[in-house]
């Protein structure tokens, strides 16, 4: 099993633009979760989703949007880049929600210039 | 307001040495607490999971403590080894939510 892979690694943006983060795991969990983590703080949940077709607002939705159209991927948009969405971006995983562990994918490492 | 606080930020030891990194909560109503690893550049690793019911676990060289009355918990690293370097993440569940609360974390640094 590969677990939680992510795309791209790394990443340079200009303001304005628009990308998609991509998020694949292999492990057959219903609960997937964006979260980004900036220097010196904790990570934040930005969206997740409890299974196929069905999305939630984390802590810091704002600027991003998910969709879910399969179990295996959970792909993060982002519309209008700005600098303050420069930071590190994390997929994570389980197999329920409450009391189950979280596999995070490698990051992917964003830069809004 | 639902936060988690460790300390201290960061930690410098020599190998050989042990540690103890620490995490304050104010989660309620409480549903447990993991302590995750993660190394430079990699997404986090579960190292273990404290109920409330749980006052102490070990994993290998890792020890957790739970003190759930004062809403405390420390991680202990015995022997530390230079792949222990890391930083370390206390992160701790509401009951009944599917979001969870992190710590900032811990910068380990393990010098030979």
């Amino acid at each position: 099993n590969a677990g939680v892979t992510q795309t791209p690694k790394f990443r340079i943006l200009k303001i304005g633009q628009s990308m998609t983060l991509q998020c694949t795991q292999d492990m057959n969990h219903n609960y997937m979760y964006w979260y980004r983590q900036d220097p010196g703080m904790g990570l934040k949940l930005i969206y997740y989703s409890v299974g196929a077709g069905i999305t939630d607002k984390g802590e810091v939705p704002n600027g991003y949007n998910v969709s879910r159209s399969t179990t295996e991927d959970f792909p993060l948009r982002l519309e209008l880049a700005a600098p303050s969405q420069t930071s590190v971006y994390f997929c994570a995983s389980s197999m329920m929600g409450e009391g189950y562990e979280q596999y995070f994918g490698p990051g992917t490492r964003l830069t809004v210039t | 307001k639902n936060q988690v606080e460790q300390s201290p930020q960061s930690l410098i030891i020599l190998e050989g040495k042990n540690c103890t990194l620490q995490c304050n909560y104010t989660v309620s109503p409480f549903s447990n607490l993991r302590w995750y690893k993660q190394d430079t550049g990699r997404g986090p690793v579960s190292l273990t999971i404290m109920t409330f019911s749980e006052n102490t676990k070990s994993n290998g060289r890792y020890t957790a403590t739970l003190d759930a009355d004062t809403k405390q918990s420390s991680l202990h690293i015995t022997a530390s080894q230079l792949s222990d370097s890391a930083s370390y993440i206390c992160v701790v569940r509401n009951m009944g939510a599917q979001k969870l609360v992190f710590g900032q974390g811990t910068r380990l640094t393990i010098n030979p």
